[in-house]
């Protein structure tokens, strides 16, 4: 079964060096989020691709945070440079066009700590 | 603003025992409502989605419009249910984005 590809896993990094994100859609979907998770909180919305275009980036904190989908498949978010706030779990996400936004398969995460 | 509330971030029943798991709303609009659960080690998945009208897991919810809520209910709980469940809304307008609750962690005992 086709699943949502993450990497790393886990990313220890010290605060203001810049540390990168990679995911790699389940094949077919268009749709592509990533999202950061909190301990204690929910997923929340960083930005959505819709094929290589950012449809929302309402809520990325663009001034350290940047992402790309150059060919509208797999994509990378990147922070530069990370701050102990962005100690967090980054979730990749992605959903097919005949099944609707709400039904989107995640990705393992990416578990990043910032000392 | 559009907002999803889990009041409860701990529930924990028995084996065999009803559950409920709260999940509040706020929107303007006409909302879709989801499910999602998270099992140990395992990654977020969805679990039910209101238009479905279906029971997935022995899990039903129904969305009330006048009390927004969208609550999850189980008449008999089992260990494996044990997990976190994350309720969250879908927005509208343009390409519409998912908001989620806190979540509640579910923990079934035996």
């Amino acid at each position: 079964e086709a699943e949502v590809a993450q990497s790393p896993r886990y990313k220890i990094t010290e605060k203001s060096q810049a540390v990168a994100f990679w995911c790699d859609p389940i094949s077919g979907h268009a749709t592509l989020y990533w999202y950061r998770q909190i301990l204690g909180q929910g997923p929340e919305l960083l930005v959505q691709f819709q094929d290589e275009s950012v449809v929302d980036d309402s809520q990325l904190p663009k001034d350290r945070f940047s992402a790309e989908r150059l060919k509208g498949v797999d994509s990378t978010l990147k922070i530069q440079p990370a701050e102990l706030g962005d100690s967090a779990m980054y979730l990749c996400a992605s959903s097919a066009p005949d099944r609707g936004m709400g039904e989107q398969y995640f990705g393992p995460g990416t578990r990043l700590t910032v000392t | 603003a559009q907002r999803v509330t889990q009041p409860e971030k701990l529930l924990s029943v028995f084996k065999g025992a009803p559950v409920e798991l709260k999940c509040n709303y706020s929107y303007s609009g006409s909302p879709e409502l989801f499910w999602y659960v998270q099992y140990s080690r395992q990654r977020l998945q969805l679990l039910l989605r209101h238009i479905s009208r279906e029971s997935i897991k022995g899990f039903t919810a129904d969305l009330n419009k006048g009390e927004t809520s969208f609550h999850l209910k189980k008449p008999f709980a089992q260990e494996e249910d044990s997990a976190m469940y994350y309720c969250a809304l879908s927005s509208s307008g343009g390409y519409n984005k998912l908001i989620f609750g806190a979540g509640t962690r579910l923990a079934v005992h035996p």
